[in-house]
This record gives C-alpha cells, structure tokens and sequence, in this order.
C-alpha cells in the first residue's frame, strides 16, 4: 500500500516559517490534503487539493506538491499554530484507498 | 454549515462489539459520503471505510473487513459504525467525517470524536 512519510516533529519561532514535508513515491501526481489537529480536538482541513484553503484559514498556510515531496508551509507562525498535522492523499492502487501520514508535531518556541 | 455529533464515550470488555453514532446536522446528509477514521491514544490516523448515505453501499479497509460493518438512518441523517470482536488495541477514538470518493475533497467536517475503551 501506499506509504506517506513525515517528520516526526518541526519547531519554529514565532514570526518564522515552518515547513512540514510530506514525502511518497511520485506523490506530485496525488492530490495532498493536510490536516490540522489541537490537542483534545478533531482534525481539521488547513489545506487541500495540494494549495487550495478553505474558508477562514489565514493566507498563512500555504502548500505546495511536486515529486516526491509535498509541503505544508506555515508563515509568521503564531503559538496557536502549535498542534500535529497529518498528510493525506487517495491512492486507487491501494487496499487502503485513503492514505494518512504519520504525523508531524509542530512545535512553537 | 454542516456539524456532525457522535455519540459518548463507550467502555466495553474484549471479544464485545460496540455501535458508535455520527448525526449530521443540515439536509446534506445523503450528498456526500460518510468516512470513518480511528486515532489510537497518541497515534496518527488511520482510515477505516467510508459509507454512501444515498445508496447504503460500503468500502471498508483490509485491516477491518470482517470485523466493521457501516450502516446509516436517512430518516434521522445518522451514520453508524459497528466494530466487533473487540480487542484491546482496539481503544482508540473514532472519528466521522464528511468526504467523498474524489480524491481532490477533503474531509470536511469531522465529528468530535468518540473514545472507545476496551479494558477487561
């Protein structure tokens, strides 16, 4: 099945870039979502269809998809944007047709 | 704008079954498919099938086939999710979340979650 790999954690001051990569075989021709989850919270969509952000999400989150790397880039990080973000993609080869990363922790310092 | 409510948290002994519920609010109940997520205490996701509210038809991931069964009530726009044989790795939270079977749609929303606990 499809494999999705992310960093374990990424940390950040405030008023710097993160990134969160998002790395699997050829994964620029998938669809990449990312997920946000706060502690005790559900996950929430931050990004879609590769660089698409729903409604209400700040011009702060931005992504972008090509190869083998997705990423998930987190400008002028503010404390709240402390939480886990998951990747996600559809993969029709798979026995698991939705396919979520790992994870990545990120950290405001 | 859509909500989705689940039921409470649910305690239950190995080898026992457990019905978790997922209500959407508004009349988009049946335009969108239903997905099921779990999150074991301190892990990532991991996608466990999808249901179609419109014609009942299901997809279920490997892992589970066999042991979950998704059904859902158009008539109270609930989704239901079954998990049998229950093991205690199992304990996890349970997630419902709007999607589809395109891959350019997000999940979006999700419910709130529910623990599920299996202890003897």
């Amino acid at each position: 099945s499809y494999v999705l790999t992310q960093p374990p954690s990424v940390s950040a001051a405030p008023g710097q870039t993160a990134r969160i990569t998002c790395g699997g075989n050829n994964i620029g021709s998938k669809s990449v979502h990312w997920y946000q989850q706060k502690p005790g919270q559900a996950p929430a969509v931050v990004v879609y269809d590769d660089s698409d952000r729903p409604s209400g999400i700040p011009a702060r989150f931005s992504g972008s998809n090509s190869g083998n790397t997705a990423t998930l880039t987190i400008s002028r990080v503010e404390a709240g944007d402390e939480a886990d973000y998951y990747c996600q993609v559809w993969d029709s080869s798979g026995d698991h047709p939705w396919v979520f990363g790992g994870g990545t922790k990120l950290a405001v310092l | 704008q859509v909500q989705l409510v689940q039921s409470g948290a649910e305690v239950k002994k190995p080898g026992a079954s457990v019905k978790v519920s997922c209500k959407a609010s508004g009349n988009t109940f049946t335009g969108f498919y239903m997905h099921w997520v779990r999150q074991a205490p301190g892990q990532g996701l991991e996608w466990m099938g999808w249901i179609n509210p419109n014609s009942g038809g299901t997809n279920y991931a490997q892992n589970f086939q066999g042991r979950v069964t998704m059904t859902r009530d158009t008539s109270i726009s609930t989704a239901y999710m079954e998990l049998s044989r229950l093991k205690s790795d199992d304990t996890a939270f349970y997630y419902c979340a709007r999607g589809s079977t395109v891959a350019r749609v997000p999940f979006d929303p999700w419910g709130q979650g529910t623990l599920v606990t299996v202890s003897s």
